[in-house]
């Protein structure tokens, strides 16, 4: 059966410094994989998706980065943080339009 | 493009009282539907989902859900409501082109 990993479970980061989340998916090949972050008390946002080995697509401008090194691993990256950043962040892998699988989710405090 | 309207975004209820939580969606295509649910600090869970067939839709914990092509609707519903339900719960559309586009989300909070 397929499953997603994603960690770490919390984070809590300076400002200013950089930021590295992994995402892995078993089970199942070639997945097209998501990053989402929901603010506080706010819903979810898609951040970036990928439907390939290296091709990353954003849907917004921000200070985070994604990069894809293998086929089931997705990395989200800050080169350096901002309180904005702050969130709780869910990888997600969807092989179908039958739905997506997401994992269990990184809560990131920047201070 | 595709949107969705979760017109509510906190439902108080007591316990082993009904809930219904609205969905609304926009989109020119056909479309496909889900709703999440999301405990504190954890991942989103599929509850269930609509993708052809029978428009009333079982899915886990006892909710069903109820696909309305005419009112553009996929309201949530659960005859008698626990503890353990409380929670967050997005509805989400999908249609080929496109990514899953959720609703701002509803938080459930069951009273005793």
């Amino acid at each position: 059966s397929q499953t997603i990993h994603q960690w770490p479970a919390t984070l809590v980061q300076p400002v200013g410094s950089p930021l590295s989340l992994e995402c892995t998916v078993e089970g199942t090949s070639n997945p097209n994989l998501y990053w989402y972050r929901q603010a506080a008390g706010r819903g979810l946002q898609l951040l970036f998706y990928s439907v390939g080995i290296g091709q990353i697509s954003s849907e917004v401008p921000q200070n985070l980065s994604a990069s894809r090194p293998q086929d089931r691993q997705f990395i989200l990256s800050s080169k350096k943080l901002l309180l904005s950043d702050s969130g709780f962040y869910l990888c997600a892998w969807s092989g179908t339009l039958r739905s997506y699988t997401f994992g269990s989710g990184t809560r990131l405090t920047v201070v | 493009a595709q949107s969705v309207t979760q017109l509510d975004s906190q439902v108080p209820v007591f316990e082993e009282a009904p809930v219904e939580l609205r969905c609304n969606y926009s989109s020119s295509v056909s479309v496909y539907l889900f709703w999440y649910v999301q405990y504190p600090n954890q991942g989103l869970q599929l509850l269930l989902k609509y993708l052809s067939g029978s428009t009333l839709v079982k899915g886990i914990n006892g909710f069903e859900a109820e696909f309305n092509k005419s009112q553009t609707s996929f309201h949530l519903r659960k005859p008698s409501v626990h503890i353990s339900d409380t929670a967050e719960y997005f509805c989400a559309v999908f249609s080929y082109g496109q990514n899953f586009v959720f609703g701002p989300g509803t938080r459930l909070s069951v009273l005793p």
